[in-house]
């Protein structure tokens, strides 16, 4: 199947400083690739939308000055968490659509953020 | 918006028996429901999706089934194994440009040897 890696697995930074996360698609192109933020024991909450050559669409309730994406190539997606804080911590997990079928929607293996 | 209920929350079953897990979604455009399995800290793991054109899909022992009138959709898990020991996450989507899914809250299922 398809594979998403995403980088780093896991960063502990100091408050206020700033972490960018990777996420590549290996063996397909993603137009449009999602970062999601889940809390534990909880369900996956959709943070943005991040389409390849264009702005992010960001939902309701993130600060996209502070959760910074860019998507510059259709393999590669980034969110840069700005100015960080304890309460940013939390599991990161980028997704990515094969762009060859439409439906499917592979996961990234997370990025565990804690911010001291 | 899509809205996803799940339930239930936690699920315990015995080795060997099955396991049903049920979503309701509120966009009737959606047509489109995968379900993914997460182990504890790792990445969520497609495990079956279903169309709206079908009804009912099968793949060994998971099974999922579809009912567009009422709009909700169930996983089946038939002789359970403790390694389905796992979070369980439906989802929902509209076939239309970028609709993101749209999960469901999660279900903790617990298989007892």
């Amino acid at each position: 199947g398809a594979v998403v890696s995403q980088h780093p697995s896991w960063v502990i930074c100091k408050s206020g400083t700033s972490v960018k996360i990777e996420c590549r698609s290996l063996d397909f192109q993603a137009t449009t690739m999602f970062w999601y933020r889940q809390f534990p024991k909880q369900s996956l909450m959709l943070m943005a939308t991040s389409n390849e050559g264009s702005k992010a669409t960001y939902e309701q309730g993130v600060e996209k000055d502070k959760f910074l994406i860019n998507h510059a190539s259709l393999t590669l997606s980034t969110l840069t968490v700005t100015s960080a804080h304890p309460e940013d911590s939390s599991f990161y997990i980028c997704s990515a659509r094969d762009s060859g079928m439409a439906d499917t929607q592979y996961f990234g293996p997370g990025t565990r953020l804690t911010v001291l | 918006g899509e809205n996803v209920e799940q339930h239930p929350s936690t699920l315990s079953v015995q080795e060997g028996d099955s396991a049903v897990i049920k979503c309701t979604y509120s966009d009737s455009a959606s047509n489109y429901f995968p379900w993914y399995k997460q182990e504890l800290g790792k990445r969520p793991q497609l495990i079956i999706d279903i169309r709206s054109n079908v009804g009912e899909k099968k793949d060994q022992r998971i099974a999922v089934t579809l009912n567009k009138t009422a709009k909700h959709f169930s996983l089946h898990i038939t002789e359970t194994q403790p390694e389905d020991s796992a979070v369980y996450f439906c989802a929902a989507r509209s076939y239309s440009g970028n609709t993101p899914l749209v999960f469901g809250k999660g279900t903790r299922l617990s298989v007892i040897a």
